[in-house]
């Protein structure tokens, strides 16, 4: 059982746009600013998408957006592409003590 | 561009001890605010961080690992390195070496990963 929760699945066809929950709890998700979003497609190197919540990285689409409220982060993807379609995983600090927790990931399959 | 290669055996026999290593090419190990972290994903589950060093040697590991991981780093060989000993089939993952950039307080740098089968 991994320590945030995301749902194992989520589709939608090309164009539209999906947003992937990731739960946490008040002791991670819920009290740092430092949740991070990963792709990942199967054989490839796992990528950076989002971190700080918010922010992307360079070279990183605009399609690609994060948000948090409470303990709740989410990733949205707008206008889908069948490149889209990978696994994605959150990330959040836990403190001191846990350091990082991890998402069970999410398959975004692109119809 | 810096990329990250883990190596090592891929079966460990349980009871002992699993050992890999990440090279760090195209860049120095030493250079710039990073950590350098191990994590791994056992087949159909999630992510789970297990530690981290700094250059400087300090590292950090997580709490359900802590007894049995060791986390060392070669920086004349640009490398990092990972001993988790007293395996079991529960220890079989991929395991996927990673830099920590503080300035992105985030993974932005992943190697390919390794499978790791724990078995007689």
């Amino acid at each position: 059982q991994s320590a945030l929760t995301q749902p194992a699945s989520v589709s939608g066809s090309p164009g539209q746009s999906i947003t992937i929950s990731c739960t946490g709890t008040s002791s991670d998700v819920g009290s740092y600013q430092s949740v991070s979003w990963y792709q990942h497609h199967s054989g490839k190197v796992p990528k950076l998408m989002i971190y700080e919540g918010s922010k992307r990285p360079s070279g990183v689409s605009n399609r690609f957006s994060g948000s948090k409220s409470g303990n709740t982060a989410s990733l949205t993807i707008s206008g889908l592409q069948a490149e889209d379609e990978a696994d994605y995983y959150c990330c959040s600090y836990a403190g001191s003590g846990t350091f990082w927790v991890f998402g069970g990931g999410t398959k975004l399959t692109v119809l | 561009q810096v990329q990250l290669q883990e190596s090592g055996p891929g079966l460990v026999k349980p009871s002992q001890t699993l050992s890999l290593t990440c090279t760090v090419s195209g860049g120095s190990i030493s250079s710039g605010s990073y950590y350098w972290s191990w994590i791994r994903q056992p087949a159909g589950k999630g992510l789970e961080w297990i530690g981290r060093i700094f250059t400087s040697g300090s590292t950090n590991y997580s709490p359900s690992l802590m007894s049995r991981v060791t986390i060392s780093v070669d920086t004349s060989k640009n490398q990092f390195s990972l001993k988790l000993n007293s395996v079991t089939a529960a220890d079989t993952a991929v395991y996927y070496c990673a830099r920590r950039c503080t300035a992105k307080d985030a993974f932005d740098i992943w190697g390919q990963g390794t499978m790791v089968t724990v078995s007689s």
